[in-house]
């Protein structure tokens, strides 16, 4: 199976901070990640696919950006609509997350 | 607008079989793979099972953790997906949700598929307990 490690576990920001949330593969799975925001008691929701391209009707504020083992979500002004747990998946062989990243008030 | 409604769960005892449908409205229910995922309370995610459209041949996918105990079927004529969910185990307790999944297609004389996820139902909680 392909392990998918995530940092932080948690991330305290505020309004308006740049947020980067790294994933790690135990493989190279090329660039077959994606990256779903998941409130609470919610279903997830698919924010970037291929690695880096923004799903439609994703605000612009979100990328993604990595290949092989290394990627990186990132935020570039966070909002409070935004403060949720983050997850990585890969598809490249069968389909494994991140243990998450809640990004939470600071 | 495209969604998907899972329904089905419960209460079961350990042992007990259950069986979880999705219903899609919106998007041509054929043209696309679907999965099942579920979330332990307090969990993260992890990938049950999939199905591929009909005309890859309908072939399914699963977990290690549930090959032999779960099975996942369609019918295009009613746009449902079906997680059939035998020998129930305590570890089973899950919100399980089911996806549409989006299809990318790599080669050019042979083939390879990769699907990500693209549309999520909003959940059925299976709570398995005696």
């Amino acid at each position: 199976d392909i392990q998918m490690t995530q940092s932080p576990s948690t991330l305290s920001a505020s309004v308006g901070d740049r947020v980067t949330i790294t994933c790690r593969a135990s493989q190279s799975i090329s660039s077959w990640l994606a990256w779903y925001q998941q409130k609470p008691g919610k279903a997830p929701k698919l924010l970037i696919y291929d690695a880096s391209s923004l799903e439609s009707g994703v605000p612009s504020r979100f990328s993604g950006s990595g290949s092989g083992t290394e990627f990186t979500l990132t935020i570039s002004s966070l909002q409070p609509d935004d403060f949720a747990t983050y997850y990585c998946q890969q598809y490249n062989r069968a389909w494994t997350f991140g243990q998450g990243t809640k990004v939470e008030i600071k | 607008e495209v969604q998907l409604v899972e329904s089905g769960g419960g209460l079961v005892q350990p042992g007990r079989s259950l069986r979880l449908s999705c219903t899609a409205s919106g998007f041509t229910f054929g043209d696309y793979a679907m999965s099942w995922f579920r979330q332990a309370p307090g969990k993260g995610l992890e990938w049950v099972g999939l199905i591929r459209r009909k005309a890859y041949g309908g072939t399914t996918e699963y977990a290690a953790s549930v090959k032999g105990r779960f099975t996942i079927s369609r019918d295009d004529s009613k746009s449902i997906a079906y997680l059939q969910m035998n020998s129930l185990k305590t570890e089973d307790t899950a919100v399980y949700y089911c996806t549409r999944d989006r299809e990318v297609r790599v080669g050019e004389l042979f083939y390879h598929y990769y699907y990500y996820m693209d549309v999520w139902g909003k959940g059925t909680t299976v709570t398995v307990s005696s």
